[in-house]
């Protein structure tokens, strides 16, 4: 089993559909969590953090579940400059290296 | 933006030729990150420091060293560069341990 697994998708949505996103993970003993957005040929960019209550940052919400371990990231009212892949990053362990999910593609269309 | 430049940002050379690729920082921040990006691999970690000359191996450290001599330079050397090291390269930089992460532009290297 992978450390982090992301759906690949593409996930194609229309403008104003709201649009979720899961990760699962295999270390239980993991305690960071983040989502990251990832355009066409650029660098990965920090979308939030996620806490263990939960929390939101606009249209973006991210929710952790320990039990299940496993990440979520909801979009709301999508947007075309939605349209990236959003990588899962989850620590290693105990450990201070982040492992990278291979992300989830969001295509966002009129 | 974070202040992470790359340089190189693209580099195309022949197989058995040495190549560094330079971080550079204005941040000050302690942790640097050398990763790997390939497709239907994600990133890949491959060196990283965690102070001037503390550097440590990630998963893909093999054909790869690093150094830093300096907080705001992070080099990666490929000592004998090979084809399947053919990537884009991004430089990160984080205030502590499993803090967020930002990220350089990227250097695309390809070796022919």
């Amino acid at each position: 089993r992978k450390e982090v697994e992301q759906d690949p998708g593409p996930f194609n949505v229309p403008e104003g559909a709201t649009v979720a996103f899961n990760c699962t993970y295999s270390n239980s003993a993991s305690q960071s969590f983040f989502w990251y957005r990832q355009d066409c040929r650029k660098e990965p960019k920090l979308l939030m953090s996620v806490y263990s209550s939960g929390n939101e940052d606009g249209r973006f919400t991210a929710q952790l579940n320990r039990a299940s371990q496993y990440i979520s990231l909801l979009i709301r009212d999508s947007k075309l400059s939605d349209s990236a892949t959003y990588l899962c990053v989850v620590n290693e362990g105990n450990t201070d290296k982040l492992i990278f999910g291979t992300g989830t593609r969001l295509q966002v269309f009129p | 933006d974070a202040g992470i430049t790359q340089s190189p940002r693209h580099k195309v050379t022949e197989t058995g030729t040495p190549v560094t690729l330079r971080c550079h920082q204005t941040e000050n921040h302690r942790y640097m990150y050398w990763y790997r990006q390939d497709p239907g691999h994600g990133l890949r970690l491959i060196h990283y420091s965690y102070g001037v000359k503390d550097t440590d191996k990630g998963e893909v450290s093999d054909g790869y060293s690093v150094s830093r001599s300096k907080t705001e330079d992070f080099l990666l050397t490929l000592e004998s560069a090979t084809s399947s090291q053919t990537s884009v390269y991004f430089c990160a930089i984080s205030e502590g341990r499993v803090q967020p992460q930002h990220f350089g532009d990227g250097t695309r290297l390809s070796i022919l």
